[in-house]
């Protein structure tokens, strides 16, 4: 039982690449998220996915774009990166459907860097 | 709008001290308040969660956090510091159970021998 993992550990872009950021859950839950960790500002929410087929905006969503490939899989693209946009990026799910507030377990995070 | 105040973006304690980290969380109803906490190169973790239950909440690894309406705040509390508590911690507040997360700054923990 993997929990939530996402890949890649590491990335460098150059300004102006893209790229896909990839999480997937095995827990069976039917709620995740996608947030930025920057230092001294906590964690932001950039889009969430309540339910398979639904995603919604969060407090950051700004040149960022979701999929919910399916109920295990929620991927986070970067169309143009941004210097901006270095961060720590964390995957999460949560079991019950619309509920924010639910237990969210995390993934180990992606470090992205942009040059 | 909600908002999370975590004072002290640095805190350290002796092995075996009290550990207090402070939350101040504003919110226009009564809110949902989390601690979640973040071992060195891991994701996040969830210590406790107040669901308007009882004041005082107790979570995994001994630590607890009361719930205090008139001070607006969510104090996380271990009688006893112990190495492996070393790490940065997060506290967190909804509105409602359909409403986003808002996470605090975070204040770092290190425990001196």
């Amino acid at each position: 039982n993997a929990g939530v993992t996402q890949t890649p550990k590491f990335q460098v872009l150059k300004t102006g690449q893209s790229m896909t950021l990839q999480c997937a859950q095995d827990m069976n839950h039917n709620s995740m998220y996608w947030y930025r960790q920057d230092p001294g500002m906590g964690l932001r929410l950039i889009y969430y996915s309540a339910s398979e087929g639904t995603t919604d905006k969060g407090e950051v969503p700004n040149g960022y774009n979701v999929s919910r490939l399916n109920k295990r899989e929620f991927s986070l693209r970067l169309e143009s990166a941004a210097p901006s946009q270095t961060s720590v990026y964390f995957c999460a799910s949560s079991e019950v459907t619309g509920s924010l507030t639910d237990t969210q377990y995390f993934g180990p995070g992606t470090r992205l860097t942009v040059l | 709008a909600q908002s999370v105040t975590q004072l002290g973006s640095h805190v350290s304690v002796s092995e075996g001290a009290l550990v207090l980290l402070r939350c101040n969380y504003s919110s226009s109803v009564p809110p949902y308040l989390f601690w979640y906490v973040q071992y060195p190169n891991q994701g996040l973790q969830l210590l406790l969660k107040y669901t308007s239950a009882a004041t005082l909440v107790k979570g995994i690894n001994g630590f607890e956090a009361e719930f205090k309406k008139s001070e607006t705040s969510f104090h996380l509390t271990k009688p006893s510091a112990h190495m492996s508590d070393a790490a940065e911690y997060f506290c967190a507040v909804s509105r409602a159970s359909y409403d986003k997360v808002i996470f605090g700054p975070g204040t770092s923990l290190s425990v001196i021998p």
